[in-house]
């Protein structure tokens, strides 16, 4: 089974900050990795995803991700960012075996201040 | 880009009653799922539906939740009998064939039981 952890709940930073979201997870098999983004009274939007190849993948917004098998980590990164950032963001991983069934971390809440 | 729309954004019912909770997916996708999030909590996974019948559910989804696609377009979740507890977001994906396509999720359904 996979689970998926983020380390922390808040994350509340000054705006043309750079941040950083921890996510870690834990599989048998091998898996692919997401960011989604879930913006006020909104649903889910997919940042960006790791499926294979290059370890660094960019995604929407400006934000990118390092897929670290060794550490099982896939924080996401973001170099300064905006006001318009302030939103709930969801590690999520699935393996290759279950028909795309997400399991998601609890959410970091990244609030930016002006 | 073509989007999951799910009705109504709001549901409010009162404990024991039945509600009905109505997706339509993406129009070439053959993956359905749904998921919920208590408010503070994190998304979990409630089912997936292919090919016209269910291919993996989790405890939550016990007997008074059942899943149909009535039709070629809409998806939807029935709760029997609602408890105060069935109070929470409810969100409707889909994705396209492939292993690595992402989920496509709606905003949601809020349902809050009284």
């Amino acid at each position: 089974a996979q689970s998926v952890t983020q380390l922390d709940s808040q994350v509340p930073v000054f705006e043309e900050a750079p941040v950083e979201l921890r996510c870690n997870y834990s599989s048998s098999v091998s898996v692919y990795l997401f960011w989604y983004v879930q913006y006020p009274n909104q649903g889910l939007q997919l940042l960006l995803k790791y499926l294979s190849g290059s370890t660094l993948v960019k995604g929407i917004n400006g934000f990118e991700a390092e897929f670290n098998k060794s550490q099982t980590s896939f924080h996401l990164r973001k170099p300064s960012v905006h006001i318009s950032d302030t939103a709930e963001y969801f590690c999520a991983v699935s393996s290759y075996n279950q028909g795309g069934k997400l399991i998601f971390g609890q959410g970091t809440e990244l609030s930016v201040k002006p | 880009e073509p989007e999951v729309t799910q009705t109504p954004s709001h549901q409010v019912t009162q404990m024991g009653q039945e509600v009905i909770l109505r997706c339509v997916p993406i129009s070439n996708h053959l993956y359905f799922y749904w998921y919920r999030q208590i408010l503070g909590q994190k998304v979990e996974f409630l089912v997936s539906f292919y090919n016209n019948e269910i291919s993996e559910k989790s405890e939550i989804f016990d007997d008074q939740f059942s899943v149909e696609r009535p039709d070629g377009s809409n998806f939807t979740l029935k709760i029997r009998s609602t408890k105060l507890e069935d109070s929470a977001m409810y969100f409707c994906a889909s994705r396209g064939d492939g292993r690595n396509s992402p989920l496509h999720f709606g905003n949601g359904t809020r349902l809050t039981v009284t």
